[in-house]
């Protein structure tokens, strides 16, 4: 299957910096990727679809202005947290959107542990 | 995108067992997805079903795209230790990309 990386794997930072996390398409070119957040024993949660040369759509309830997106190339998509606070604290993991005549897949990075003091 | 009813919410099975779960909607889709999370990682990519009544395997895996579009199920035969970890059954409806998640069933095996 297509590979996603995301880096960092995890960081821990102080309350009020930004974090960057970014996310690439390794074997394969993505128009569409997306960010998710997943607390413990929780499922995913969509925050954001990222879309190659356009703005990002954020879901209902995430803060556009907090959780920067730019996906400035077919293998990069990347989110700034800005201004983090330990409520920022979570999993962020990313996908990449792969289609192939009539399918339509999405490929999880493994995602980003962060940590704010 | 909406929340599927995805059950057991959790199953401790001996090994060699197979286990068996399954994602209802109250929508159609045309896409199901089924992954695996291990703990610290991002979900890994089972078996991907495009067409209603599709039947496909992947190993000890079976998995299933039910026939009114609202319903998917997930086998995995002659359960390992390796087997351990969270399933999560997404589906997505055509010309909508999003993924709606199922909110996991955890399996743990007994050796």
């Amino acid at each position: 299957g297509a590979v996603v990386s995301q880096h960092p794997s995890r960081v821990i930072c102080k309350s009020g910096t930004s974090v960057k996390i970014e996310c690439r398409s390794l074997d394969f070119q993505a128009t569409t990727m997306f960010w998710y957040r997943q607390f413990p024993k929780q499922s995913l949660m969509l925050m954001a679809t990222s879309n190659e040369g356009s703005k990002a759509t954020y879901e209902q309830g995430v803060e556009k202005d907090k959780f920067l997106i730019n996906h400035a190339s077919l293998t990069l998509s990347t989110l700034t947290v800005t201004s983090a606070h330990p409520e920022d604290s979570s999993f962020y993991i990313c996908s990449a959107r792969v289609t192939s005549g009539s399918t339509d897949t999405q490929y999880f990075g493994p995602g980003t542990r962060l940590t704010v003091l | 995108g909406q929340q599927l009813n995805q059950s057991p919410q959790s199953m401790f099975i001996q090994e060699g067992e197979d286990v068996s779960m399954n994602c209802t909607s109250s929508s159609i889709f045309n896409t199901w997805l089924w992954y695996k999370q291990d703990p610290g990682e991002g979900p890994v990519l089972l078996i991907a079903l495009y067409k209603a009544g599709e039947l496909t395997s992947n190993g000890r895996l079976t998995a299933q795209f039910g026939i009114t579009r609202k319903d998917s199920f997930l086998n995995i035969s002659a359960s390992i230790p390796s087997d351990v970890g969270i399933y999560f059954c997404a589906g997505a409806f055509y010309n909508d990309y999003k993924l709606s998640f199922g909110a996991g069933t955890t399996v743990t095996v007994r050796a």
